[in-house]
């Protein structure tokens, strides 16, 4: 079974810290993705990356970044969190093949105080 | 650009009764992929079932079936049997095939349907 971490299940921050939201996947996959899940938002792509050290843009990056040194972590910054930025995080990853389906981690519920 | 919508946002259903969960999209390409994702109060999305477009038949996993209408770009859920244990947001997601590298190839979610269980 794929197995996909992401280090903390609950995260309380303040305003202006940087966070750093950790997540390794098991299955050697290539994509890796972060979202965010808001109510009544459904899920939304922040950043993904498709081989190590390559990243793109998903809908909504403003305000983050990402890092991939390994194929199996691929980690969410808020270079200086907000309180708008209190949400639920999921990171995926899926392998190379089209028809491959999304593979989630339990979540981080970050709030921003 | 392609967009999943699934028009109810919440629904019911008695213990081991069927319920029909929506989903439409709206799509130019014609080959592409379908999937129904199960987030329960856990929280762990898990998919559900997956559909090609390129094949008719609908897809079947136990007791969840789709219902896919490539012309009207419909894909519903079926769930028979319903257990309190299916009680979750389910969430109806597309994915173009021919550009599966890059952003062109990520999946569009809709925004979800919250599904209660009575027993």
């Amino acid at each position: 079974d794929v197995k996909v971490t992401q280090s903390s299940r609950y995260l309380v921050k303040r305003t202006g810290e940087k966070v750093f939201l950790e997540c390794v996947q098991d299955m050697d996959h290539e994509n890796m993705f972060w979202y965010r899940q808001d109510p009544g938002l459904g899920l939304r792509l922040i950043y993904f990356s498709y081989d190590v050290k390559m990243k793109e843009k998903g809908d909504i990056p403003e305000g983050y970044s990402v890092s991939r040194e390994k194929k199996e972590r691929f980690s969410l910054i808020l270079e200086s969190a907000s309180t708008n930025q209190t949400s639920m995080y999921l990171c995926a990853s899926r392998g190379a093949l089209s028809g491959s389906p999304l593979h989630f981690g339990n979540g981080t519920r970050l709030t921003v105080t | 650009a392609q967009t999943v919508t699934q028009s109810q946002p919440e629904m019911s259903v008695q213990e081991a009764e069927t319920v029909t969960l929506s989903c439409t999209y709206d799509t130019s390409e014609s080959d592409y992929y379908l999937f129904w994702y199960k987030q329960p109060p856990s929280r762990q999305m898990i998919l559900v079932i997956r559909q090609e477009a390129y094949k008719q038949q609908n897809a079947t996993e136990n007791r969840f079936s789709v219902n896919f209408q490539k012309a009207a770009k419909s894909f519903s859920l079926k769930i028979s049997d319903s257990q309190l244990g299916d009680a979750a947001m389910y969430f109806c997601a597309y994915r173009s095939s021919t550009h599966y590298g890059g952003s062109q190839g990520n999946l569009i979610f809709g925004k979800g349907t919250k599904l209660s269980v009575k027993p």
